[in-house]
C-alpha cells in the first residue's frame, strides 16, 4: 500500500513555543490530507481537512489560529501548533488518500507524532 | 447519517483462543468498511477492507471479517490470538468527501 510519512515521531517543547509536524505522501499525490488528534485511550478526532493550494477546513471547536495547516504541494501538509500549552499534549496523526485513484476510499495513515508540552 | 459503533471498549482473551471484535454500522447505502490496528504510540495499520465485493474478507496476520448486511455488522475475528495481537482496533467507514468515521476503538488484551 501507499506510504504516508509523518515527522517527527515525537517532540517535547516548552510552553509558548511553536511546533511543526510534517505529513508526506511518499509514493502518491494527495489533494486532501487529514489531521487527527488522539487523546489517551480514545478514538481519533478529526481536527481539519487539508486541501492542496487552498485553506484548510477545520472541524467545529478546533482553533484555526492555534493549529495552522499548510498544504503547499500534493505530497506535503504541515500542522503547526502555535504557542503550545500542556493541554495541547497529545498524539497527532495525519492521513491521505491517493489522488490518482480518484474515488479510492482507503486512507493511509502516518506513524503519528507524540507531542509533549512542558 | 453514517455511523460506526464498536460494541466493546475492551476485550480480553487468552493466547491461542479465538478473537471477536464487534462492529455495527448504520448507513443509508452499502458502505465500505475497514479495520485498522494501532499499537501503542504508533500510527494505524490497515488489517482488511470491505468494498462491496466478497462479504468475507481476509486480512493480514490471520484476521478476517464478514460483512452482514442483514445485521449491519462487520465483526473482526481471528481463530487463535497471539500475544502480538494486543493493540487497539478501530472499525472505520469512509464517507463521501473523503472524510472517515472512526469507531471508538476496542482494546484487545491477550493473556499468556
Amino acid at each position: 500500500g501507499a506510504v504516508v510519512s509523518q515527522h517527527p515521531s515525537w517532540v517535547i517543547c516548552k510552553s509558548g513555543t511553536s511546533v511543526k509536524i510534517e505529513c508526506r505522501s511518499l509514493d502518491f499525490q494527495a489533494t486532501t490530507m487529514f489531521w487527527y488528534r488522539q487523546f489517551p485511550k480514545q478514538s481519533l478526532m478529526l481536527m481539519a481537512t487539508s486541501n492542496e493550494g487552498s485553506k484548510a477546513t477545520y472541524e467545529q471547536g478546533v482553533e484555526k489560529d492555534k493549529f495552522l495547516i499548510n498544504h503547499a504541494s500534493l505530497t506535503l501538509s504541515t500542522l503547526t501548533v502555535t504557542s503550545a500549552h500542556p493541554e495541547d499534549s497529545s498524539f497527532y496523526i495525519c492521513s491521505a488518500r491517493d489522488r490518482v485513484l480518484g474515488t479510492a476510499i482507503e486512507a493511509f495513515f502516518g506513524q503519528g507524532t507524540r507531542l509533549t508540552v512542558v | 447519517a453514517q455511523s460506526v459503533t464498536q460494541l466493546d471498549s475492551h476485550v480480553s482473551v487468552s493466547e491461542g483462543t479465538p478473537v471477536l471484535l464487534r462492529c455495527n454500522y448504520s448507513s443509508s447505502y452499502s458502505p465500505s468498511l475497514f479495520w485498522y490496528v494501532q499499537h501503542p504510540n504508533k500510527g494505524l495499520q490497515l488489517l482488511l477492507k470491505y468494498t462491496s465485493a466478497a462479504t468475507l474478507v481476509k486480512g493480514i496476520n490471520g484476521f478476517e471479517a464478514e460483512f452482514k448486511k442483514s445485521e449491519t455488522s462487520f465483526h473482526l475475528t481471528k481463530p487463535s490470538a497471539h500475544m502480538s495481537d494486543a493493540a487497539e482496533y478501530f472499525c472505520v467507514a469512509p464517507t463521501g468527501g473523503f472524510k472517515t468515521i472512526f469507531g471508538a476503538g476496542t482494546r484487545l488484551f491477550v493473556k499468556a
